[in-house]
């Protein structure tokens, strides 16, 4: 059965470094996704990506973050200066377009647990 | 913006009791509901998905309902199992396109 599949499952930083996290979203879906989940908080929606472009970002998204789909697979979050509370899980998600107009399940990744010294 | 709850925020039950989630969404305005598993650790699996024309979802033991008018979804466990023990996100879909997730139920049951 397709899945997600997330690159690195941890990742370790010095604050201040820049992180990419990778993500191959399911091949036949169009809409990603990515999430965090602090510790112990809330699943948190960070960005909407759809047609090569963002579609929604959340307030956490700011201008430290960005979202590449470089190639015809893969999807990357980069975090361009690390801070100690980016630290979290962070999911990457996919759907792909019913073309109903109703919105399809979200299948999550496993995630790359990022920390942030 | 979208506050969603889960009662309990833990449960433990013997195995083979039917027990019951709850999840309550302060905005009606959604598109469908999921409702996910998480072991420790571990990633989102999909349970179920509701979408907001439809009342219920039935997948093996798990039954989901939808009530958008009170702003609530259920989710059914029939003759729990051990292997059921994880915590259970609810997650309403906006018309932004993102999920609200609730803060989940860890759920426990006991051989």
């Amino acid at each position: 059965e397709p899945e997600v599949t997330q690159t690195p499952s941890h990742q370790v930083t010095q604050m201040g470094q820049e992180v990419i996290l990778r993500c191959v979203p399911i091949s036949n879906h169009l809409y990603f996704y990515w999430y965090r989940q602090i510790l112990g908080q809330k699943v948190e929606f960070l960005v909407s990506f759809y047609n090569n472009e963002i579609s929604e970002k959340s307030e956490i998204f700011d201008d430290q973050f960005s979202v590449e789909r470089p190639d015809g697979s893969n999807f990357t979050l980069k975090i361009r200066s690390t801070k100690l509370e980016d630290s979290a899980m962070y999911f990457c998600a996919s759907r792909r377009d019913l073309g109903t107009g109703a919105f399809g399940e979200q299948f999550f990744g496993p995630g790359t647990r990022l920390t942030v010294l | 913006k979208q506050e969603v709850t889960q009662i309990p925020a833990a449960l433990s039950v013997p195995e083979g009791e039917n027990l019951v989630l709850n999840c309550s969404f302060t905005d009606s305005a959604i598109y469908n509901l999921q409702w996910f598993r998480q072991d420790p650790g571990k990633g989102l699996t999909s349970l179920l998905l509701i979408q907001s024309s439809q009342r219920e979802q039935t997948s093996g033991r798990l039954n989901a309902s939808l009530d958008k008018s009170s702003g609530r979804s259920t989710l059914y466990i029939a003759a729990s199992q051990p292997g059921d023990s994880a915590t259970y996100l609810c997650a309403g879909l906006t018309g932004a396109n993102n999920l609200f997730f609730g803060t989940g139920t860890r759920l426990t049951v006991i051989p």
